[in-house]
């Protein structure tokens, strides 16, 4: 069936160093790939998003890649901080059921001091 | 978590007792969703409704009921039939039609003893 993988599930970087997290989805019709960062208790928050016409977006230390023909999406944090800690989600939309997305088992992300 | 109140933020219940979860609004926004979170999971979707008076069952339904009598409220009751209800459950909202940004509610705890 319909399904995200996400790697690694857990990620321990040195404040500074860059962060890469890499999600695989498979359905070749997903067109709709968001990020989200959840704190420990809360919901989580959309940190950025990218849809199937283009390849890569940024928004300051966060970017994201999209390559459609290996159905694989990554997440790029550079100069990573420590309120960075977090858990991280990826997701993927199914366009038949287009409402619906699903989601990535999620990246303890920790930035040591 | 913006316009999205989820109350109580931690529910206590019996085994085998119906408890409702609360989930309102005020963004204006046409689909709500219900989510479940485990442990070291993702967030797996229970049901969706796109309009009021309709919802659709996501890909856990069984042991879960919903209503949309208004837009601004989604809730969701957690039945006796729900075999493992000790969970996080997450509201959330999109403005409409097609794969969107969905927003998060701050959460529910539910812990059945």
């Amino acid at each position: 069936g319909e399904n995200v993988e996400q790697h690694p599930s857990t990620l321990s970087v040195q404040e500074g160093d860059s962060a890469v997290i890499k999600c695989t989805y498979s359905d070749s019709a997903s067109n709709y790939f968001p990020w989200y960062k959840q704190e420990l208790g809360k919901g989580p928050q959309l940190i950025i998003d990218i849809r199937s016409n283009v390849g890569e977006k940024k928004d300051q230390r966060i970017a994201v890649t999209l390559n459609k023909t290996a159905k694989h999406f990554s997440l790029h944090i550079t100069e990573t901080q420590p309120e960075d800690s977090a858990v991280y989600f990826c997701a993927a939309s199914r366009v038949l059921s287009s409402y619906k997305l699903i989601f990535g088992s999620g990246t303890r992300l920790l930035v040591r001091p | 978590d913006g316009g999205i109140t989820q109350s109580p933020k931690y529910l206590f219940r019996k085994e085998g007792q119906n408890v409702t979860l609360s989930c309102e609004q005020n963004l204006n926004h046409d689909a709500m969703y219900w989510y479940r979170q485990d442990p070291g999971q993702g967030l797996r979707l229970i049901y969706y409704s796109q309009i009021v008076n309709d919802f659709q069952k996501g890909d856990i339904a069984e042991g879960y009921s919903v209503s949309r009598e208004k837009k601004e409220s989604f809730p969701l009751t957690v039945t006796s039939a729900q075999k493992n209800p000790t969970a996080f459950y997450l509201c959330a909202t999109s403005l409409a039609g097609g794969p969107d940004e969905q927003f998060f509610g701050p959460g529910t705890r539910l812990t059945v003893l």
